[in-house]
């Protein structure tokens, strides 16, 4: 069965430092989203993204972060300059179509920590 | 943006026991709540989307309803089993067009004693 791959599974970074998160998501996707979950909070919407472009943004989602789809297959996550209080999870999703029905599927997470 | 509360925050059933759990969220512009099954290390797994009032969806041994005018929906889980020991989590979609981002309840921690 088709499924959402992210690498890397963990990853440890210092303060300032970028990082890019890698997603693959499901091929014939359309729809493609970042979430993240902080320990012990919500899991929150970050961005979604369509047709090349940003689709909608959360505030969370500041000059810091940026999203490409670089090529046919990958999707990023870049955090530019890394505080300590982006360490979370980070989870890509996606969904075949935009509409109300659409399931979004998740993929294992990349645990992120800022030291 | 509007919460989404889920209850209780965890649960011990014992093996072969049935369960359920809720889901709050508010009633106004409702487009659709979705059901994740979270095993720890794992990918989220999608349960069911219910859209409409009244819906009822079924997977195996887990069910769900839907109450979009009192904004409320259950999960059940019929006959527990080990492999059900999970995170449930609801999450609401605040509009109906779009690459529209989840609203997440924080989850109940389900854990079926042998």
């Amino acid at each position: 069965e088709p499924e959402v791959t992210q690498t890397p599974s963990h990853q440890v970074t210092q303060m300032g430092q970028e990082v890019i998160l890698h997603c693959v998501p499901i091929s014939n996707h359309l729809y493609f989203y970042w979430y993240r979950q902080i320990l012990g909070q919500k899991v929150e919407f970050l961005v979604s993204f369509y047709n090349n472009e940003i689709s909608e943004k959360s505030e969370i989602f500041d000059d810091q972060f940026s999203v490409e789809r670089p090529d046919g297959s990958n999707f990023t996550l870049k955090i530019r300059s890394t505080k300590l209080e982006d360490s979370a999870m980070y989870f890509c999703a996606s969904s075949r179509l935009g509409g109300t029905q659409e399931t979004q599927y998740f993929g294992p997470g990349t645990r992120l920590l800022v030291l | 943006i509007l919460n989404v509360e889920q209850s209780p925050q965890s649960l011990h059933v014992q093996e072969g026991d049935s369960t359920n759990f809720t889901c709050s969220f508010p009633s106004s512009n409702f487009y659709a709540l979705h059901w994740y099954r979270w095993e720890t290390a794992k990918s989220p797994e999608a349960l069911f989307v219910m859209t409409l009032n009244g819906d009822e969806k079924k997977k195996g041994r887990i069910s769900a309803t839907l109450n979009t005018k009192e904004g409320y929906s259950y999960l059940y889980i019929k006959g527990s089993q080990p492999e059900d020991s999970a995170t449930y989590l609801c999450a609401r979609r605040y509009s109906g067009g779009g690459a529209d981002g989840l609203t997440f309840g924080k989850g109940t921690h389900l854990i079926i004693q042998p």
